[in-house]
Parts: structure tokens; C-alpha cells; sequence
């Protein structure tokens, strides 16, 4: 079982690069969801998609937009680098959107900004 | 949505039950209490969840006084692999949204030899 699956695990850019970060879950899960993690510090939501051709921001949403493509799959677009976007993004799934709703987790794609 | 407390750190030996405390003084009515666990370079792997009194699984078992200010998540004789960060989340799964779930930073457990 795959469950969340993130690609790329790293990724290296230059400021004012662009990037698609890609994420696609196998649960059948209806909600989907994208974070940012900081060193030390908790998760911090960017987007979510509550069901598929739906989208909404989260705490962070700025420098990011989201394409929920189909059931399956929810990307992150960062359409010119910078710095402060340097971090770890984690996309998640829920069976229903609800702040309360347990999420299933990928491993994170690392993201360096020079 | 209800704010958690939680203690930034703790430090246990193998074998030993450990306790984690979260406060949550504003929860609602339909809230429940959620805690994940995240290892170094991994995601948040949801653990336990539970409304009132107890829930218990494989992993962890989860108290919840009446009042329900406040949770303990018990890890019975833990091991080294047990050492990660601890988040406590609450929340309901129907009137608030997403948008409102927040992380915050977590309890890091150190497990010893």
C-alpha cells in the first residue's frame, strides 16, 4: 500500500525558479491537503481541496498555488522561488474535509532555495 | 477552534510508560482529541483519537477526563524507536474546517537506553 506518495524527495532551486511538487494518494480519499514544515517548529497548512474540483487556503497560501487534477492528485506550485519558501512540504489526505478528520501523511519533499 | 498546550520536551528510559499531557481548555462540543507521531524526515503518522473517557489501540492509549479540558497520551514500555515528536490536534470532523487545524510545535521524546 502506498498511501501518499511525494515526488520529488529533494529538489534544489534558484530564486525566482519555478517548481510543481506532485502528490497522489490511493486511499479513495476525497480531501486533500499541503503543508510546510519549518526546522523545529509544527506543520503549517498552505492549501487544502476538501473534495476534488475544490480548493481553499490554509494558514500560509501566499507565493503557492494548487491544482487538485482529479481524485488522486493534488500539486503545489511555487511560480517564483524564494528563500522563505525554503522548507519541507508534506501533502496529506483525509477520507472528509473537518479539522478533526485524521490525515495520512507523505514523506515530505525537501526543498532548498538558493 | 480550541488552542492545545503541550510540553516542548521529555525525556524517558526504555521500558518505562511515558505520559503526555495536552491542555485544551476551549474545546468544543463536537471536538475530538487527535495525536500524530512524527520520526526525523518523515510525515505525521496519525496514532489515536478519541472524544471521552479511553481508547486504546495497538499502539497507544488515550485518556480523556469528563471535563475534557485536557488528554494524556500513554506510550506503554517504550523503546528507542518511540522517540519522536508528539502532536496533539483537536477538532471536529463536520462543522469546522480545515482551514482551521492547527499543528503547533509538539512534545519531542527523547527515549534513552
Amino acid at each position: 500500500n502506498a498511501g501518499v506518495t511525494q515526488t520529488p524527495k529533494f529538489q534544489v532551486l534558484k530564486t525566482g525558479q519555478s517548481m510543481t511538487l506532485q502528490c497522489a494518494q490511493d486511499m479513495n480519499h476525497n480531501s486533500m491537503y499541503w503543508y510546510r514544515q519549518d526546522p523545529g517548529m509544527g506543520l503549517r497548512l498552505i492549501y487544502y481541496s476538501a473534495s476534488e474540483g475544490t480548493t481553499d487556503k490554509g494558514e500560509v497560501p501566499n507565493g503557492y498555488n494548487v491544482s487538485r487534477l482529479n481524485k488522486r492528485e493534488f500539486s503545489l506550485r511555487l511560480e517564483s522561488a524564494a528563500p522563505s519558501q525554503t522548507s519541507v512540504y508534506f501533502c496529506a489526505s483525509s477520507e472528509r474535509e473537518g479539522s478533526g478528520e485524521p490525515q495520512h501523511f507523505g514523506d515530505g519533499t525537501r526543498l532548498s532555495i538558493l | 477552534l480550541a488552542k492545545t498546550t503541550q510540553p516542548i520536551s521529555m525525556d524517558s528510559y526504555e521500558g518505562q510508560e511515558v505520559n503526555i499531557t495536552c491542555s485544551h481548555n476551549n474545546i468544543a462540543t463536537n471536538d475530538y482529541i487527535t495525536w500524530y507521531q512524527q520520526f526525523p524526515s518523515q510525515g505525521p503518522r496519525f496514532i489515536i483519537q478519541g472524544y471521552k473517557t479511553k481508547v486504546t489501540n495497538e499502539v497507544a492509549s488515550l485518556f480523556i477526563p469528563a471535563d475534557r479540558k485536557s488528554s494524556t497520551l500513554s506510550l506503554p514500555r517504550v523503546s528507542l524507536s518511540d522517540t519522536a515528536v508528539y502532536y496533539c490536534l483537536v477538532g471536529d470532523s463536520f462543522y469546522s474546517s480545515a482551514s482551521k487545524i492547527i499543528f503547533g510545535s509538539g512534545t519531542r521524546l527523547s527515549i534513552r537506553p
